[in-house]
């Protein structure tokens, strides 16, 4: 069974610009969670879907956003790039069950972002 | 106050003894709890996952969860240097997703 599967794995930008990263679930995986992970705040959540619609959302501002597509994949945006959204993004899926997403998340190997 | 808080170590232990690692939540309807483990480079991985007070064991590994306490530990037996890495307590509630805390790092020195 494949895993979690992110691209682009290591990007460059610069500020000002916009990226958009994108994550393919586990087969028969309908919630999708992204995060941010640095070494001084470790994981910060982003937002989650699951059958399309976003459930949850962290404390990030506008500039970052995100969709789910009917196939469960999913991609995330980040506008007017600044030095400070350079992190590793992870993408991570999980079964759903009563509550929402199970906790039992499998993560990608993540997209290093560095904006210059 | 953080809601869910980790020593982030580094935690040195010898090879074969046991590393304790430990974990508090702030909000009581906290439901679900969870141990991840990220070697350097990698991504996190599911170690343990436990949702009822007491303890829960699986091979080397065992949780424990007091709730009354707001507590979560990770006890690892006969460490090897293969478990060096930083492990990672999450805690859920309800609809909302996974709230992590910011590792500990364990290093087992053989």
């Amino acid at each position: 069974k494949a895993g979690v599967t992110q691209t682009p794995r290591y990007l460059i930008k610069t500020r000002g610009q916009q990226v958009t990263l994108s994550c393919s679930p586990i087969s028969g995986h309908r919630s999708v969670s992204w995060y941010q992970q640095t070494p001084g705040q470790g994981l910060q959540f982003l937002f989650e879907y699951f059958s399309e619609t976003q459930r949850n959302k962290g404390n990030f501002p506008g500039r970052f956003s995100g969709r789910q597509f009917s196939n469960s994949r999913s991609e995330m945006n980040v506008s007017t790039l600044e030095l400070g959204d350079s992190a590793l993004y992870l993408c991570a899926s999980s079964v759903i069950r009563t509550g929402g997403n199970s906790g039992e998340l499998f993560f990608g190997e993540g997209s290093r972002l560095t904006v210059l | 106050q953080k809601e869910v808080e980790q020593n982030s170590g580094p935690l040195s232990v010898p090879e074969g003894a046991i590393a304790s690692l430990n974990c508090t939540y702030s909000d009581r309807v906290s439901q679900s709890f969870f141990w991840y483990r990220q070697y350097s480079g990698k991504s996190p991985e599911l170690i343990m996952s436990i949702y009822s007070n007491g303890d829960k064991e699986d091979g080397r590994f065992t949780a424990q969860l007091n709730k009354a306490s707001q507590y979560v530990s990770l006890l690892i037996r006969d460490s090897q240097p293969s478990d060096s890495a930083t492990y990672l307590c999450a805690v859920k509630k309800g609809y909302s997703t996974l709230t992590f805390g910011k590792g500990t790092m364990l290093l087992v020195s053989p």
